[in-house]
């Protein structure tokens, strides 16, 4: 069965600094792989997608993300954060048998000044 | 031009009630799911709709049932309502059973 975890439940990062979240999933073949933001009251919102191709996606909001079929992770990364990204982010997984999506337990970042 | 939408937004009962939550996606997708987020943010997916078939259902109590009337209409009935069914839930869509999801919303059920 799909599985997904994210390491770090909250993570701090000062406003202009770089930013990496860390997702590792556990799946027999290749994954549809996703990250997810969710702003305080709001619901789920694309950042990027993996499917196949190129392992390195660029998302909106300046986010990207590699997939590593070696280290099984999807990391998600940012150069430079602004305090508007502060959010939870999810990583999940899919591609099971009705495209049921597997969800990680979310980190919070948290953008200080 | 909202993509999925979901009334109410919040929803706030008395333990033993029924209450339904409507999802309408204005996408044409063809696949539509309902998730639940618990007060831990874990979010798990209850049921999932293709073409207005279930094909779908997360061992959820069947308290919940799902009807869907035609493709752009997900909607959630529950029945006897538990404290425990607190939570955020949020519908879905896609366009076939391979595609991304798109989130709608959410309505935050709490029961008293």
């Amino acid at each position: 069965a799909q599985s997904v975890t994210q390491p770090d439940i909250h993570i701090t990062v000062s406003e202009g600094a770089s930013l990496e979240l860390r997702c590792n999933y556990s799946y027999g073949a290749t994954p549809y792989l996703f990250w997810y933001v969710q702003s305080p009251g709001q619901g789920l919102q694309l950042l990027l997608k993996y499917f196949s191709g190129d392992t390195l996606v660029q998302g909106i909001k300046g986010f990207e993300a590699e997939f590593k079929r070696s280290q099984s992770s999807f990391n998600l990364r940012k150069p430079s954060v602004h305090w508007s990204d502060a959010a939870e982010y999810f990583c999940a997984v899919g591609r099971e048998y009705g495209n049921k999506l597997v969800f990680g337990a979310g980190t919070i970042l948290r953008v200080k000044s | 031009d909202t993509a999925v939408s979901q009334t109410p937004k919040y929803l706030v009962t008395q333990m033993g009630n029924d209450k339904s939550i409507k999802c309408e996606q204005n996408l044409g997708h063809d696949t539509m799911y309902w998730y639940k987020q618990d007060s831990k943010k874990f979010l798990k997916i209850m049921f999932s709709y293709n073409n207005k078939e279930l094909i779908i259902n997360e061992t959820v109590p069947n308290r919940f049932s799902p009807k869907s009337p035609d493709k752009a209409h997900l909607n959630l009935h529950i029945n006897s309502l538990e404290l425990g069914d607190s939570a955020v839930y949020f519908c879905a869509s896609s366009q076939d059973t391979v595609d991304t999801q798109y989130f709608g919303p959410g309505t935050r059920l709490t029961v008293l």
